[in-house]
């Protein structure tokens, strides 16, 4: 069955660039989506179809998928941007999510 | 603005069944090219998904759970509903409704706040 690999955590210093990986066989020929969930908080969907921002998503967020990986990129990482995150795609009409990865922004 | 809202009991005796109801507000949905899914997260754990039907009532679920699970759309009532049978003590999770609209991929743009659901004697 598909898979969605995602490492468990990342770090990043304030106002710098954090990337986020989401690996999968052939992952670039789907169409990754990104979630952000707060503790406590439902999931926000904040990037779909590899690259677009949904209304109302800060630009500092942006993605890409090529080969076996999407990547989603936070620009000028803020401590409100501590969060998990989870990658999504959609394979043979089942929704995969990826297993998650905690931001921390130290 | 579409607002989604679970409701349902929050607590499930092992070996029953859960039923979960989502009310949608702000659109119609039957809406074209609308889609609507229920998605669990268990205590400290990442997320899961169980079922997706389609505006057209076309149903897509988890391989993992799809023996045990029913989604279904009351057009009437605006809502969409998930029916798990037979829970085991694994099945204690956040459930969320959410929805979309996108082309591809299959994206939940918008989420219900989730709804706790215990299974225990």
């Amino acid at each position: 069955s598909y898979e969605l690999t995602q490492p468990p955590s990342v770090s990043v210093s304030p106002r710098q660039t954090a990337s986020i990986t989401c690996s999968g066989d052939k992952l670039g020929n789907k169409h990754a989506s990104w979630y952000q969930q707060k503790p406590g908080q439902s999931p926000v969907l904040v990037i779909y179809q590899d690259t677009k921002r949904p209304s109302g998503i800060p630009e500092r967020f942006s993605g890409s998928n090529s080969g076996d990986t999407a990547t989603l990129t936070i620009s000028g990482t803020q401590g409100i941007d501590e969060a998990d995150y989870y990658c999504q795609a959609w394979d043979s009409n089942t929704v995969l999510f990826g297993g998650g990865t905690k931001l921390t922004v130290l | 603005q579409l607002q989604l809202q679970e409701s349902g009991p929050g607590l499930v005796k092992p070996s029953e069944t859960l039923s979960l109801t989502c009310s949608v507000s702000g659109g119609s949905i039957s809406s074209t090219n609308y889609y609507w899914g229920w998605i669990r997260q268990p205590p400290g754990k990442g997320l899961e998904w169980i079922a997706s039907i389609y505006y057209t009532g076309t149903t897509y679920y988890n391989p993992s759970l799809k023996s045990r699970v029913t989604i279904s759309v009351d057009t009437s009532e605006n809502q969409f509903s998930l029916k798990l049978n037979s829970v085991p003590a694994a099945d204690t999770a956040i459930y969320y409704c959410a929805g979309g609209g996108y082309t591809y991929g299959h994206p939940f743009d918008y989420w219900g706040q989730g709804i706790l659901v215990t299974v225990s004697s």
